[in-house]
């Protein structure tokens, strides 16, 4: 059990400029979560996937976000035409069903310029 | 509408004292309820999960937290608190979606 992984730990870029980040989940887990945190506050849900299915979608998802999971395996979230406020930590989760618990990455922090 | 709070933001303890940290749910059902722990520049660490059975959960690194229905609440305890126990702490409720539902955290400084 490795843990989940993402990569990168950190990104910088310009506003306008598209951003792609990866996470790896624990390898028997079928769950998969992205969630977003910003300074003072705690994770909140962005989405989720079971296996390669993409189960919900928060509102805080806009039209500019968009995640994959092909082959239920590792999973991708892609930030198009990056503004300012999506400067924050992209937290990563996998958990396996029945159970609830998640665990999570070491997440990847975005500054947007 | 579920939602968790946290009513204290940055809490200062002494090596050695004693700490509980506050989490206060609103949800209609049976809550499934989590604290994590945050370490700066780390992901987040589960320390224990409520579901169903004993109200009072045992978690790692010696902390337990209490589950009370009557006030809604699921406060984070630990008998004698440790420097590298300095740390955010931040309490989750399993959401109906599936996701979690996180409070804004208690930032816990332990002085030596």
């Amino acid at each position: 059990d490795t843990g989940v992984s993402q990569d990168p730990r950190h990104k910088i870029t310009k506003r306008g400029q598209n951003v792609t980040f990866r996470c790896d989940p624990i390898s028997e887990h079928n769950r998969l979560y992205w969630y977003r945190q910003t300074l003072g506050q705690g994770p909140e849900f962005l989405t989720y996937f079971q296996n390669e299915a993409q189960l919900e979608k928060s509102r805080l998802l806009s039209d500019r976000f968009s995640a994959e999971r092909p082959k239920g395996s590792f999973s991708t979230l892609e930030i198009q035409r990056t503004e300012q406020g999506d400067s924050a930590m992209y937290l990563c989760a996998s958990s396996l069903t029945p159970y609830y618990e998640q665990y999570f990455g070491p997440g990847t922090r975005l500054t947007v310029t | 509408a579920q939602s968790v709070t946290q009513p204290d933001i940055h809490i200062t303890v002494s090596e050695g004292a004693s700490l509980e940290l506050r989490c206060n749910y609103s949800y209609g059902a049976t809550p499934y309820l989590f604290w994590y722990v945050q370490s700066p520049g780390q992901g987040l660490q589960l320390l224990l999960k409520y579901f169903s059975g004993d109200t009072l959960v045992q978690g790692i690194k010696g902390f337990e937290a209490e589950f009370k229905r009557s006030q809604s609440s699921f406060n984070l305890r630990k008998p004698s608190v440790q420097w590298s126990d300095t740390a955010e702490y931040f309490c989750a409720l399993g959401g109906s979606q599936g996701n979690l539902i996180f409070g804004k955290g208690t930032k816990l400084s332990v002085k030596p």
